[in-house]
């Protein structure tokens, strides 16, 4: 069974970056697959960041692009999100989550992890 | 890009059928038969209940069926039980190569 793990802190104070770190097991990242992030403010729906392939080719949430990163560390079997200039309305959840290419399942997510933009 | 548009709410008594719609664009719902549908109960992550327009992966009951006409894709759950109670939100790729959610749908039992 795929598990994904959200890490990284919980607390990001205005205008500096928020990194995130997704941890996968028993499944290569290399392999196939995308991988990805999507977020949702307390109380409010879900929000789409962004997709990496498993070759590294990046989509982004067009209104995120200018501020969002996604990478890849295939020797750690990781993935990375980096959201710059954040402000309170980047306050969420966010899932890391892993998707089948040519398809819209998205069939295995992360248990979530809650970043708080304050100073 | 926008939102696709969902009700913000719906309820139905247990036993019966209700129907969640996800009205978007040529663009993205219209487009392609890349739309999906979660379940998401409080303080949970979001389930997979629907992809691909009308799948079910493994394991879900097939008290939940989806289709789609035109720019609006639906959502059907049969004989509602009390643990469908949750959030639903519909999900669609779009042409600039990227991924759109509805508002969201809360589903009451009564």
């Amino acid at each position: 069974q795929v598990q994904l793990q959200e890490s990284g802190p919980g607390l990001v104070k205005p205008s500096e970056t928020l990194s995130l770190t997704c941890t996968v097991s028993d499944y290569s990242i290399s392999s196939d697959s995308y991988w990805g992030w999507i977020r949702q403010p307390p109380g409010k729906g879900l929000e789409w960041i962004g997709f990496i392939s498993h070759r590294g080719t990046t989509y982004y949430n067009p209104s995120l692009k200018r501020r969002v990163i996604i990478s890849l560390d295939t020797s750690k079997n990781q993935f990375s999100l980096k959201v710059n200039s954040v402000t309170a309305a980047d306050t969420a959840m966010y899932y890391c989550v892993k998707a089948i290419g040519g398809s819209s399942l998205f069939d295995f997510w992360g248990q979530g992890t809650l970043v708080t933009v304050s100073s | 890009q926008s939102a696709l548009t969902q009700p913000a709410s719906v309820s139905g008594s247990p036993g019966q059928s209700i129907t969640i719609s996800c009205t978007g664009t040529s663009s993205d719902v219209g487009a392609y038969n890349y739309v999906s549908w979660y379940q998401q109960h409080p303080g949970k992550a979001p389930k997979l209940m629907i992809y691909d327009v009308s799948n079910r992966p493994s394991g879900v009951s097939n008290r939940f069926s989806g289709s789609k006409s035109g720019n609006t894709a639906s959502l059907t759950i049969s004989g509602l039980q009390a643990e469908d109670e949750a959030d639903y939100y519909c999900n669609s790729f779009t042409s600039s190569a990227s991924w759109v959610f509805g508002g969201g749908t809360k589903l009451t039992v009564l």
